[in-house]
């Protein structure tokens, strides 16, 4: 069956432009995650959502970056005001039911600030 | 500063023999750990996973074992092969934590 679906797969933008950056879970997974990977390092955990519910954010680095998962299937990580810092591979993953549950990952939105 | 880490960033092996891949984790409050490959371009795949109530655990050619007194888990893998050629990462979940927490990884490399 099909995996987690992420796009676009590359995005390159200027400093200063906002970024949306999507994510299709496998389809029946109630929870979706987002997380950061820079080049190098494992995945870091920005925030988390069980159905519509936006669960965690912790990990969000500060409040450029949002998301939203407004019918509990798709989401949306949207980056605003985006800085040359905010540069790497952006990853989205989702589970069947709780967090506990094994983490199927997507291939990524590589994004590049200018 | 990062709660799971890997003790080496390459380990090198000879095609057909076994791999062991160390992580050592502080957060004593994890109770579920996995092992990701991640091969170069592709996100993160699932090898296997083990929860805190067991020591060992088996799947096709690999193996994890976790020791809780010292906060160590490691990924065996039998008869390397080419295609095991990748990064792994260990990861850990638990405290009350939603994300999964992953260390820096090991790139196995296999040689001929």
């Amino acid at each position: 069956g099909a995996g987690v679906s992420q796009s676009p797969r590359y995005k390159v933008t200027k400093r200063g432009q906002d970024v949306a950056l999507r994510c299709d879970p496998i389809s029946g997974h109630v929870s979706l995650y987002w997380y950061r990977q820079a080049l190098g390092q494992g995945p870091e955990f920005l925030t988390y959502f069980n159905y519509e519910a936006q669960q965690d954010k912790s990990g969000l680095p500060n409040d450029r970056f949002s998301a939203e998962r407004p019918e509990g299937s798709i989401s949306t990580l949207t980056i605003q005001r985006t800085e040359q810092r905010d540069s790497a591979m952006y990853r989205c993953a989702s589970s069947l039911e709780r967090t506990q549950d094994t983490q199927y990952f997507g291939p990524g939105t590589r994004l590049t600030v200018l | 500063g990062e709660s799971v880490g890997l003790h080496l960033p390459t380990l090198s092996v000879q095609e057909g023999d076994n791999s062991i891949i160390n992580c050592a984790y502080s957060n004593s409050a994890s109770d579920y750990f996995i092992w990701y490959k991640q091969e170069s371009g592709k996100g993160p795949q699932f090898i296997i996973d083990i929860r805190s109530n067991m020591d060992k655990r088996q799947g096709q050619r690999v193996t994890v074992l976790l020791n809780k007194t010292v906060k160590h888990l490691s990924l065996q893998i039998a008869a390397t092969q080419p295609g095991d050629s990748a990064v792994y990462f260990c990861a850990e979940l638990g405290g009350g934590a939603d994300g999964l927490t992953f260390g820096k990884g090991t790139h196995l490399i296999i040689q001929p």
